[in-house]
């Protein structure tokens, strides 16, 4: 059965610094990983789509990176913002299944 | 953009009671599913649907679940005896393809369901 932890479960970081957040995985046998932002009591958006045989995939100032054969991703966030406080989740498609198994999320917050 | 829609945004029911939670896909999507969060625990999956039918369910979609696409847009999620631990948000997905791709599910806003 597929497992997705995420580390730091929270963290709070001033205004300007990048952020960084981690995403492993115990079954490297997957279709797909996807990074979602949800905000307190909403809906899950969905930020960014790797497929198993890229390595990243970037979309304005995130970059995530793939390493499937050690079972990790990274969700790098530049330069954050107040606005990007929020609880980020990791969630991998195993191959053959259409579930999306998902980490607990990494609760952020920004400092102005 | 499209997106995924859901009614309602919260339902509030006494245990025992049945209630339909309502989902509308987006439109050129073929795979649904529905997932479910209990408060400060990970979003779990309930089930996918392809073709009028249940194609993968998890263990928690015991016989008190089912799910059905009544007509061409919606697509509903049935709890018959609600419990006080079915107490949840319910999201609904959709994707254009599904278990043999690589494809993008988009979310809804998801029902919190409240159970008394």
């Amino acid at each position: 059965k597929q497992e997705v932890t995420q580390i730091p479960a929270a963290l709070s970081v001033p205004e300007g610094e990048n952020l960084v957040l981690n995403c492993s995985f115990t079954d490297s046998a997957i279709y797909n990983l996807q990074w979602f932002r949800q905000d307190p009591g909403k809906g899950l958006t969905s930020l960014l789509l790797i497929q198993s045989s890229q390595r990243e995939q970037t979309s304005g100032r995130l970059n995530a990176s793939l390493d499937k054969s050690s079972g990790r991703s990274t969700l790098y966030i530049a330069a954050s913002q107040p606005g990007d406080s929020a609880t980020y989740l990791c969630a991998v498609k195993d191959r053959g299944n259409n579930r999306l198994a998902f980490g607990k999320g990494n609760q952020v917050v920004v400092i102005p | 953009e499209p997106e995924v829609t859901q009614t309602p945004s919260h339902q509030v029911t006494q245990m025992g009671q049945e209630v339909i939670l309502r989902c509308v896909p987006i439109s050129n999507h073929l795979y649904f599913y529905w997932y479910r969060q209990i408060l400060g625990q990970k979003v779990e999956f309930l089930v996918s649907f392809y073709n009028n039918e249940i194609s993968e369910k998890s263990e928690i979609f015991d016989d008190q679940f089912s799910v059905e696409r009544p007509d061409g847009s919606n697509f509903t999620l049935k709890i018959r005896s609600t419990k006080l631990e079915d107490s949840a948000m319910y999201f609904c997905a959709s994707s254009e393809a599904g278990a043999s791709s690589g494809d993008e599910q988009f979310f809804g806003p998801g029902t919190r369901l409240t159970v008394l």
